[in-house]
């Protein structure tokens, strides 16, 4: 069974350019969340995603979007990437109970560096 | 929004001994509690978690408590082992969707 898996790993831009971050989930799960991490910081929620469409989206601006495919992968994208934007994506899958919370489960993730 | 508040953000504990790590949450309406482990270099993994319908909840080594009435839910790691080393975040859900807000974590270090 395989768990959640993102691609790259690893990723190098510069300033200004475009990124696209890839996420499969865990097997049975349909909704997917983004996850930025900073150095030495907790995740923060970037947006959620949930029957192809975005259900919600933390404070992140709009240079920050994606996609969820009818096989519930998803990606992330970036455009007009700034130094600040470096962090670990974490991608986190969870099936939706419609009543309640489930665990998320977290990719290995990618790290992003901006120069 | 809800915030997340933990305490302490590093510590350091003898093998054997126990450690505690305490979180606060701000939103009322928050009714679900994970805490993850996140090992150098890897994914955050679920340890434990604990629903707002119950006070406290176990799993060998590991508890969970929470206080509702005072917005608060800690871990406790007894007879600790190096292999506990790690950063712990305590996460609390968001009133609508399957969405988490993560506290900044704790680094704790087991001393052999």
């Amino acid at each position: 069974d395989a768990g959640v898996t993102q691609s790259p790993t690893h990723l190098i831009k510069t300033r200004g350019q475009q990124v696209t971050l890839r996420c499969s989930p865990k097997s049975g799960h349909d909704t997917v969340s983004w996850y930025q991490q900073a150095l030495g910081q907790g995740p923060q929620f970037i947006f959620q995603y949930y029957e192809e469409e975005e259900r919600q989206r933390g404070n992140f601006p709009d240079r920050f979007s994606g996609h969820q495919f009818p096989n519930y992968s998803s990606e992330l994208n970036v455009n007009a990437l700034l130094l600040g934007d470096s962090a670990l994506y974490l991608c986190a899958s969870s099936l939706d109970t419609g009543d309640y919370n489930s665990p998320l489960h977290f990719g290995n993730g990618t790290r992003l560096t901006v120069t | 929004g809800e915030n997340v508040e933990q305490h302490p953000s590093t510590l350091s504990v003898q093998e054997g001994d126990s450690a505690v790590i305490k979180c606060t949450y701000s939103d009322s309406a928050s009714n679900y509690f994970p805490w993850y482990k996140q090992e150098l270099g890897k994914r955050p993994q679920l340890i434990i978690d604990i629903r707002s319908n119950v006070g406290e909840k176990k799993d060998q080594r590991i508890a969970v408590t929470l206080n509702k009435t005072a917005k608060h839910f800690s871990l406790h790691i007894t007879e600790t082992q190096p292999e506990d080393s790690a950063v712990y975040f305590c996460a609390a859900s968001t009133p609508y969707g399957q969405n988490f807000v993560f506290g900044p974590g704790t680094r704790l270090s087991v001393l052999p």
